[in-house]
């Protein structure tokens, strides 16, 4: 079994619906991140989490919100889809300040499309 | 200016050549930098590390580093056809603990 599982991998929906793309570790791991990426664009990060009570947005988090409901689970929702969200988008983890060696765990990847 | 930046590529090299792979960073503050492999339609996987000036031998892999110039690259030593992937460079922004990742450069290596 993967040590970071998301779900679901693939999602099509239409505009202005809430999708809710879901992550879960088991690495023990204390940090969680949200990435997106686009072609030619590189990865992107949405939000991070360094843990249950600390959440902090990224490069691109207008029209993302998230939950960390538990130290293993990160998850991440779009209020209202819109196209332009139509994406790869990638959970990961790392370790916490003191045996971070700066290594992200990624899960297999979200695709979803906003029609 | 983006925090890493890469040449998107692609880069396409013959069989048994080198692959050189290049990226520039601005935080000055930034002290580790990593070079992740992504293959088409996978997650990007940790190849190489690099945490101090000058470079850093893995197997086929070399990465250097030039912290005065914010210049990091990778080497591919006779590169094989199964090095074709995106490369995608990645440092910590300041102290905040978050990766910021270049744009990736795509290389191909042609049998």
């Amino acid at each position: 079994d993967a040590d970071v599982t998301q779900t679901p991998r693939n999602r099509i929906t239409k505009t202005g619906k809430r999708i809710m793309l879901e992550c879960s570790q088991t690495k023990g791991h204390d940090r969680m991140y949200w990435y997106r990426q686009d072609p030619g664009l590189g990865l992107r990060l949405i939000y991070y989490s360094f843990d249950v009570k600390d959440i902090n947005k990224g490069e691109i988090s207008d029209g993302y919100s998230v939950s960390r409901q538990a130290q293993a689970k990160f998850s991440l929702s779009l209020e209202s889809a819109i196209p332009n969200q139509t994406a790869l988008y990638f959970c990961a983890t790392s370790g916490d300040r003191k045996t971070n060696t700066g290594e992200l765990f990624f899960g297999e990847g979200s695709r979803l499309t906003v029609l | 200016q983006k925090e890493v930046e890469q040449n998107s590529g692609p880069l396409s090299v013959p069989e048994g050549a080198i692959a050189s792979l290049n990226c520039t960073y601005s935080d000055r503050v930034s002290q580790s930098f990593f070079w992740y492999r992504q293959y088409s339609g996978k997650s990007p996987e940790l190849i190489m590390s690099i945490y101090s000036n000058g470079d850093k031998e893995d197997g086929r892999f070399t990465a250097q580093l030039n912290k005065a110039s914010q210049y990091v690259s990778l080497l591919i030593r006779d590169s094989q056809p199964s090095d074709s992937a995106t490369y995608l460079c990645a440092a910590p922004s300041g102290n905040t603990g978050k990766l910021i990742f270049g744009q990736g450069t795509t290389l191909q290596v042609k049998p």
